[in-house]
């Protein structure tokens, strides 16, 4: 399995708060990728990065911000959470090649009160 | 703009038959690769097959077969012999050349029944 490990797993907060997602790979891959998976709307794209200090969003990145300074770590910020952004969020990476899947982490529940 | 669509959201198949999960896509690319992943309760988002837009034969993987039509932009999953771990959910998704980016469909639920 691909060496991917999120942080925290599970996290509860209250609205208005910054959280911090983390997630950190041991496969030196190029690509990582920030996901939340919410019933009805599959797998929508926060943020993806490309390289160090390389990012861009994707298709749900109002109200999140991302960080890569090494290329295995990619931080991702909730400045002020919401409620809606209770979600689970899945951080992947992929290596160079269109034929690369992407390889998954284990995901992170986040509730915001 | 990319997507992916999957028309079914939930489906269920007895143990051992076969069953059928659509997916069709709308992209300008020329080069890109199809994905099917499983979810099961567990969370964990599992690859199960890739297709590449280029290759017209179908790809296979055990039990695991896809109905690749280029022309009606359409990548069905076949799960052959379903078995009671085959409950999950199936997602959809298409990488396209140029951006990296890889796009989901809302995903199908399967239910295997004893």
């Amino acid at each position: 399995d691909a060496g991917i490990t999120q942080s925290p797993r599970h996290k509860v907060t209250e609205t208005g708060t910054p959280v911090t997602l983390r997630c950190h790979q041991t496969e030196n891959h190029r690509y990582m990728y920030w996901y939340r998976q919410d019933p009805g709307h599959g797998l929508r794209l926060i943020h993806y990065s490309y390289g160090v200090k390389d990012t861009d969003k994707g298709e749900v990145s109002d109200g999140y911000s991302v960080s890569r300074s090494k290329t295995e770590d990619f931080l991702l910020t909730l400045e002020s959470a919401t409620s809606s952004q209770t979600s689970v969020y899945f951080c992947a990476i992929s290596g160079d090649g269109l034929n690369q899947p992407q390889h998954f982490g284990d995901g992170t529940r986040l509730s915001i009160l | 703009a990319q997507t992916v669509t999957q028309s079914q959201p939930e489906m269920s198949v007895q143990e051992a038959e076969t069953v059928t999960l659509s997916c069709t896509y709308d992209t300008s690319e020329s080069d890109y690769y199809l994905f099917w992943y499983k979810q099961p309760p567990s969370r964990q988002m599992i690859l199960v097959i890739r297709q590449e837009a280029y290759k017209q034969q179908n790809a296979t993987e055990n039990r695991f077969s896809v109905n690749f039509q280029k022309a009606a932009k359409s990548f069905s999953l076949k799960i052959s012999d379903s078995q009671l771990g085959d409950a999950a959910m199936y997602f959809c998704a298409c990488s396209t050349s140029g951006t990296y980016k890889y796009i989901f469909g809302t995903g199908t639920r399967l239910k295997v029944l004893a």
